[in-house]
């Protein structure tokens, strides 16, 4: 199993600028959750889904969507990127809602 | 959620026992203690969970106190590569309990 997977690792985006952060989990894992990482700092969720066709918003919304089509993927969109939006984002996954998550390595995300 | 109070840092000598605090008071009988950690630049990784008895698995072992308003993680023979940032979260067992929620953690850094 290649785990929880996350693409691109790295990405300098424009202000105003929208891309998609894609997730991937070959684990069939229900739950799949977005956090992101400021420098030094503890990780905020933005996002989770329990399954395909259901999402949530978590601690930290604004300015992102998400979507659930599938078991596998969860990608992450950003409408219109902010400097406030530079972060390290790790999608993460569990078989359920209290069970121990499985993280991907990250995707760093620059906007000047 | 109960809240979590960790050291920010701590240092441990390559071969010897890592022990790492931390205080939640506030913890409620159905909350557990949780540990992750997550190496630089690289997604949180489990280590080890538990309710009331003392856990030990593959990695690391678990002290809870009798009061359950402390816990400590012990690394029985640190290395090099057990230099991280561990993360000490308490939450629900339920379905319906809040999601993880990761503070500052300690930095542990492993020293020759």
């Amino acid at each position: 199993n290649a785990g929880v997977t996350q693409t691109p690792k790295f990405r300098i985006l424009k202000i105003g600028q929208s891309m998609t952060l894609q997730c991937t989990q070959d684990m069939n894992h229900n739950y799949m959750y977005w956090y992101r990482q400021d420098p030094g700092m503890g990780l905020k969720l933005i996002y989770y889904s329990v399954g395909a066709g259901i999402t949530d918003k978590g601690e930290v919304p604004n300015g992102y969507n998400v979507s659930r089509s599938t078991t596998e993927d969860f990608p992450l969109r950003l409408e219109l990127a902010a400097p406030s939006q530079t972060s390290v984002y790790f999608c993460a996954s569990s078989y359920r809602r209290n069970q121990d998550q499985y993280f991907g390595p990250g995707t760093r995300l620059l906007v000047l | 959620d109960a809240k979590t109070t960790q050291p920010p840092s701590m240092d441990c000598a390559e071969g010897r026992a890592a022990n790492l605090p931390c205080n939640h008071s506030t913890i409620s009988g159905n909350e557990y203690v949780y540990w992750y950690r997550q190496i630089h630049s690289q997604g949180p990784q489990y280590i080890i969970h538990g309710l009331k008895n003392n856990e030990t698995n593959e990695m690391a072992s678990l002290i809870i106190t009798e009061d359950r308003k402390s816990s400590t993680l012990i690394l029985p023979h640190a290395t090099l590569r057990d230099t991280a940032v561990y993360y000490c979260i308490v939450r629900a067992s339920s379905e319906a309990g809040n999601m993880l929620t990761f503070g500052g953690g300690t930095r542990l850094m492993v020293k020759p």
